[in-house]
């Protein structure tokens, strides 16, 4: 079962622009979201994190939204810069599990 | 310092037979995961340990897959009678502490064709 979804699989944007990657959830037990980014040949590195006690975490031009109530998070990137095209993984742990569910990741495209 | 690395980067192999894939965690990290990205596909949990507790495999696809972690450092990931469908990436990452407020430092990964 998918319990973390990210429903985009691609999304390009224009230098200087927002972007907005999206990811739902469904395990309720799920207290602590973060964000990974992974570029060809590497492993994923971590980004940014937020736990259910907040709603928003703000680093620089990366900022996560929490909504609880509908399950959902979004990272926005703003300005996104070219050098930010990368896959970019959701991912949620919580409850009794100690491990991670991950999203199928979005594969953001900046264009000069 | 040294990141998660992981030995071989690629591996060939024949349908039906065994395979072992490597992972270095950071020095002093307790706790160790492998994860497999299928194409297209998330990452998918196989296995978790954390010091000298008994590993969770809730997430190993089959009784072909077993991984051990000698002195709490160094983890094998092993598949016997490979598959087709086990071609993926496999990654291995490591933290500092398990639960809810950590993060994981991942290996470059070790991309796994069965021909």
């Amino acid at each position: 079962d998918q319990q973390v979804k990210q429903n985009s699989p691609s999304l390009s944007v224009q230098e200087g622009r927002i972007s907005i990657l999206n990811c739902d959830y469904t395990n309720s037990m799920f207290d602590y979201f973060l964000w990974y980014k992974k570029y060809p040949a590497e492993g994923p590195t971590f980004l940014i994190s937020i736990s259910s006690i907040k709603d928003k975490n703000e680093d620089g031009r990366f900022t996560v939204f929490l909504n609880k109530s509908a399950k959902h998070l979004s990272l926005h990137i703003v300005p996104s810069q070219p050098g930010d095209s990368a896959v970019y993984f959701c991912a949620a742990s919580g409850g009794n599990n100690n491990d991670m569910r991950f999203g199928a990741g979005t594969r953001l495209t900046v264009k000069p | 310092g040294a990141g998660v690395s992981q030995s071989p980067s690629n591996k060939v192999t024949e349908k039906g037979k065994d395979v072992e894939l490597r992972c270095d965690p950071i020095s002093g990290h307790t706790a160790l995961y492998w994860y497999r990205q299928s194409l297209g596909q998330g990452l998918e949990f196989l296995i978790y340990f954390q010091g000298n507790s008994a590993p969770d495999k809730s997430g190993l696809p089959s009784d072909r897959f077993s991984a051990e972690r000698t002195g709490g450092s160094v983890s094998t990931l092993t598949i016997q009678r490979t598959q087709q469908e086990d071609s993926a990436v496999y990654l291995c990452a490591s933290s500092q502490t398990p639960g809810t407020g950590y993060e994981q430092y991942f290996g470059p990964g070790t991309r796994l064709t069965v021909t």
